[in-house]
């Protein structure tokens, strides 16, 4: 596609269900990051995903947070038993490799209710 | 450990005006510089970047001022409008590996 996609772009969910947020990176990209940015903050890293491996996954916060990609394309964020503090907007970027650019889908925002 | 640290948290200029935003970094390794903007409701869009071999990059009206011994760089926009009123983000890395942002700086320019 022309740009990183996100699904879904609004998710509500009650405290300790599991949700699932979707990544889909510019066609040939190899590198994929995930990063958190809670309500006027800046951005926090998550996880990097260097073709289907994740290289750096120092970001995660707790064992709650996976992530994985398959096909070298779509990546998938879940968190189990959701907590209110992971009430934020969730955003995936894609680059071509190491040394560019990020370009940045809309973000999912996550709201644990 | 915060690595990046950015300032002013928001800044408030006149049309046409200059605004300035500075940030920090720590690490001596970080060797990729970007600028982010970021509209409400949106991702981070790449502005404009730089390497520490350079001191100045200027593309449109956004200038990259960079400072290797102080560890500092900055984004000045000349003749602001309102258009670029949103949020503004520095950012480093090394080697091209993941990005660490700084905590932003919301720009409003008013007409």
């Amino acid at each position: 596609g022309a740009g990183v996609s996100q699904s879904p772009s609004n998710k509500v969910t009650e405290k300790g269900k599991d949700v699932e947020l979707r990544c889909d990176p510019i066609s040939g990209h190899t590198a994929l990051y995930w990063y958190r940015q809670r309500l006027g903050q800046g951005l926090e890293f998550l996880i990097y995903f260097q073709g289907n491996s994740a290289p750096d996954k120092s970001g995660l916060p707790s064992d709650r947070f996976s992530a994985e990609r398959t096909g070298e394309s779509v990546s998938t964020l879940t968190i189990q038993r959701t907590q209110q503090e992971d009430s934020a907007v969730y955003l995936c970027a894609s680059s071509p490799g190491q040394g560019f650019g990020y370009t940045f889908g809309s973000g999912t925002r996550l709201t644990v209710v | 450990q915060q690595q990046v640290k950015q300032s002013p948290q928001s800044l408030i200029v006149q049309k046409g005006g200059i605004p300035i935003i500075n940030c920090a970094y720590e690490n001596t390794a970080f060797d990729y510089f970007p600028w982010y903007q970021q509209f409400p409701g949106k991702g981070p869009a790449l502005l404009i970047a730089i390497r520490p071999d350079v001191s100045e990059k200027k593309e449109g009206r956004f200038t990259i001022s960079f400072n290797k011994s102080a560890k500092q760089f900055s984004l000045h926009i000349m003749d602001s409008q309102p258009g670029d009123s949103a949020t503004y983000f520095c950012a480093a890395s090394k080697s091209g590996n993941k990005l660490v942002f700084g905590a932003g700086t919301i720009l409003r320019v008013k007409s």
